[in-house]
C-alpha cells in the first residue's frame, strides 16, 4: 500500500514556542491531505482538509491562525502549531488521499506525531 | 453526517472468527461504508470499504445488509496482532473521514 510519513514522531517544546509537523506521501501524489488530532483515550478529530495549492478548510472550532497548514506540493503538507500551550499537547495524525496512482476511496495515514507542550 | 453505532468493546479468542457489527440506519445512497483500525500509538490503517455488495480482501470481509442500514466486518481468524480499535465510518467518495468511538477488540490467546 501507499506510504505516508510524518516528522517528527514526537516533540517536546516549551509553552509559547511554535512547532512544525511534516506529512509526506512517499510513493504517490496526494491531491488532498487531512489533519487529525487525537487526545488520550479519545477518537480522532478532523482539524482541517488541505488541497494542494489552495487554502486549507478548517473544521468548526479549529483556529486557523493557531494551526497553520501549508500544502505546497503533491507530496508534502505541514502543520504548524503556533504559540503552543499545554492544552495543545496531543497526537497529531495526517492522512493523504487522491492522485492517479491510488484509489480515491482509500486514505493512507501517517504514524502520528506526539506533541507535548511543557 | 450520517452516524454509525458500534459496541464499545468486544473480545475474541485467537484463531477464531470475529464479527464486528455496525449500525448506520441513516445512511444515504451515496455513502460508502469504510472500516479502519488503529493500533495503540499508531495512525489508523485502512481495512476495507464497500457500497452495496459484500467485499473481501486479504485482511477481512465486509458483509452489508440488503437495506444498507447495517454492516459487519468479519475477521476470519483473529490473531493477537488484530487487537485494535475498529472504526466503521460512512463517507462520500473523496471526503474526510469522521471517526466515531469505534469498537475496541481484545484478542486473547
Amino acid at each position: 500500500g501507499a506510504v505516508v510519513s510524518q516528522h517528527p514522531s514526537r516533540v517536546i517544546c516549551k509553552s509559547g514556542t511554535s512547532v512544525k509537523i511534516e506529512c509526506r506521501s512517499l510513493d504517490f501524489q496526494a491531491t488532498t491531505m487531512f489533519w487529525y488530532r487525537q487526545f488520550p483515550k479519545k477518537s480522532l478529530m478532523l482539524m482541517a482538509t488541505s488541497n494542494e495549492g489552495s487554502k486549507a478548510t478548517y473544521e468548526q472550532g479549529v483556529e486557523k491562525d493557531k494551526f497553520l497548514i501549508n500544502h505546497a506540493s503533491l507530496t508534502l503538507s505541514t502543520l504548524t502549531v503556533t504559540s503552543a500551550h499545554p492544552e495543545d499537547s496531543s497526537f497529531y495524525i495526517c492522512s493523504a488521499a487522491g492522485g492517479a496512482e491510488i484509489s480515491y476511496n482509500e486514505q493512507f495515514f501517517g504514524p502520528g506525531t506526539r506533541l507535548t507542550v511543557l | 453526517d450520517a452516524k454509525t453505532t458500534q459496541p464499545n468493546s468486544m473480545e475474541s479468542n485467537e484463531e477464531e472468527p470475529v464479527h464486528l457489527p455496525c449500525n448506520h440506519s441513516t445512511i444515504s445512497g451515496t455513502d460508502y461504508i469504510h472500516w479502519y483500525r488503529q493500533l495503540p500509538s499508531q495512525g489508523p490503517e485502512y481495512v476495507i470499504h464497500g457500497l452495496t455488495s459484500n467485499v473481501n480482501n486479504r485482511m477481512a470481509s465486509l458483509a452489508i445488509a440488503e437495506d444498507r442500514k447495517s454492516s459487519t466486518l468479519i475477521l476470519h481468524r483473529a490473531t493477537l496482532r488484530d487487537a485494535a480499535v475498529y472504526y466503521c465510518i460512512l463517507r462520500l467518495s473523496g471526503y474526510a473521514l469522521n471517526f466515531g468511538k469505534g469498537t475496541s477488540l481484545l484478542v486473547t490467546p
